[in-house]
């Protein structure tokens, strides 16, 4: 089965700190995308960053960037300058190109951010 | 733009009840699903439909049964609730295949007492 594993239930930061949050996932195929998630408190579903397994390169949006290692099935979010908005839980989920789509979900990471 | 949009946002059902959630997008997209979503354990896949016409069970089905109804539309009903199903429903969708991410709903919060 194909899992996608996140260790840490919560975390804290100081507010302008950084903070890495950590995601492994089980695959054996080559083909598939890796996405953090976030949910704040008003239960919104909001994409933070997607990563294609067949880049290498890692990607970044502003404040938030991810280290993907391929090899090590890891694919772990940094957040740089942390605020008080990044507040939430952080979802890491693996959609598998041979899954009609669907997205597999860790089990989350609660962030608190902290001024 | 509207997005994803689910009705009813809460809901609060007696054991044995049926209730159906309604789920609609606009974005074109060829996939739907459903989700829930408990403490601790993450969102689990109930159904989902890869293009209209189609659906097929997900992680956690039973309990559960599913309409698309159009390319718009894809409803999850509950045929007879149980405090188990206690959770927060999310329907998302997505471009069939492609890095695009899934876009989803606000949520249904259901009480089943």
């Amino acid at each position: 089965a194909q899992t996608v594993t996140q260790s840490q239930p919560e975390m804290s930061v100081q507010e302008a700190e950084t903070v890495t949050l950590s995601c492994t996932y089980d695959t054996s195929e080559n083909n598939y995308y890796l996405f953090w998630y976030k949910q704040p408190p008003s239960r919104q579903m909001i994409l933070v960053i997607r990563q294609e397994a067949y880049k290498q390169q890692n990607a970044t949006e502003n404040r938030f960037s991810v280290n993907f290692q391929k090899a090590a099935k890891s694919f772990s979010l940094k957040i740089s300058d942390s605020q008080l908005g990044d507040t939430a839980m952080y979802f890491c989920a693996c959609r598998y190109g041979g899954s009609q789509g669907n997205l597999i979900f860790g089990k989350g990471t609660k962030l608190s951010v902290k001024p | 733009n509207a997005g994803v949009t689910q009705t009813p946002k809460f809901q609060v059902l007696k054991t044995g009840q049926s209730m159906t959630l309604q789920c609609a997008q606009d974005m074109n997209h060829n996939s739907m699903y459903w989700y829930r979503q408990d403490p601790g354990m993450g969102l689990r896949l109930i159904y989902y439909s890869a293009s209209e016409g189609t659906t097929d069970k997900g992680e956690v089905p039973n309990g559960y049964n599913v309409s698309r109804l159009n390319k718009r539309e894809f409803s999850l009903r509950l045929e007879s609730a149980a405090p188990s199903q206690t959770s927060v429903y999310f329907c998302a969708s997505n471009k069939w295949q492609g890095r695009t991410e899934a876009f989803f709903g606000q949520g249904t919060r259901l009480t089943v007492v």
